[in-house]
């Protein structure tokens, strides 16, 4: 069954303008990773939070987790065009420690 | 970007036919893995292994197979390809220990005539 759940699933804003993502998960986990996948290509990892770490940084991005909520957000700054890509959450359950569960992603279009 | 090579990058096949993904990685790392992913939707795990002679299925029923005879190479294969099994495949792998982020190949594109 689907673990992690991406709102909203698209989003198209501004070069320059903040993009805020969300996810969801139903059960408890022991990360939750976000990686960007460009059309045609792989994904690619950006932030892994651990269950035990309530945000995080990384240039541009922003990453929360709050685990009492079973939500995490993905906040990206001063967005570029080439910032366009799809953003998927995924989450390691408890218990687990390899095997993530993907959301169906935000697709985020930055408009030059 | 990450070692992680598959080829072919887009195959076009007729029905029946037998189908192998290859899928390389650079990095030494023990784990990897398959995926399954539609247009605009989710990944859904189809196979995965722990290290060389060890596969296990995912959570999304597949009828492919796997083997991983050697740590770097862990390819998929359809037997008798149909339809159905037109999908984008991605292959991916990390290190050993918990809290790692999986490295992603550019994914092979296949179509079943």
């Amino acid at each position: 069954s689907q673990q992690g759940e991406e709102d909203p699933q698209a989003l198209s804003i501004q070069e320059g303008e903040n993009a805020t993502m969300n996810c969801s998960y139903k059960t408890s986990i022991n990360n939750l990773q976000w990686y960007r996948q460009n059309s045609g290509r792989g994904l690619v990892h950006l932030i892994l939070i651990r269950s035990n770490e309530r945000e995080k940084h990384s240039g541009r991005l922003r990453v929360t987790l709050d685990t009492s909520k079973k939500s995490s957000s993905l906040l990206i700054t001063a967005s570029r065009a080439a910032d366009t890509a799809s953003y998927f959450c995924a989450t390691v359950p408890g218990g687990s420690n390899y095997k993530l569960t993907f959301g169906k992603g935000t697709l985020l279009t930055v408009n030059p | 970007e990450a070692d992680i090579y598959q080829t072919p990058r887009y195959l076009v096949i007729g029905t029946g036919k037998k189908i192998t993904l290859e899928c390389s990685q650079t990095m030494g790392h023990d784990k990897m893995y398959w995926y399954q992913q539609d247009p605009g939707m989710e990944l859904h795990l189809i196979h995965y292994s722990y290290g060389v002679n060890s596969t296990e299925k995912g959570d999304l029923s597949s009828e492919s197979t796997v083997s991983r005879i050697r740590t770097e190479h862990f390819p998929l294969t359809l037997e008798s390809a149909r339809p159905s099994h037109t999908s984008q495949y991605l292959c991916a792998s990390s290190p050993g220990g918990s809290n790692q982020p999986q490295h992603f190949g550019d994914g092979t594109r296949l179509s079943i005539l």
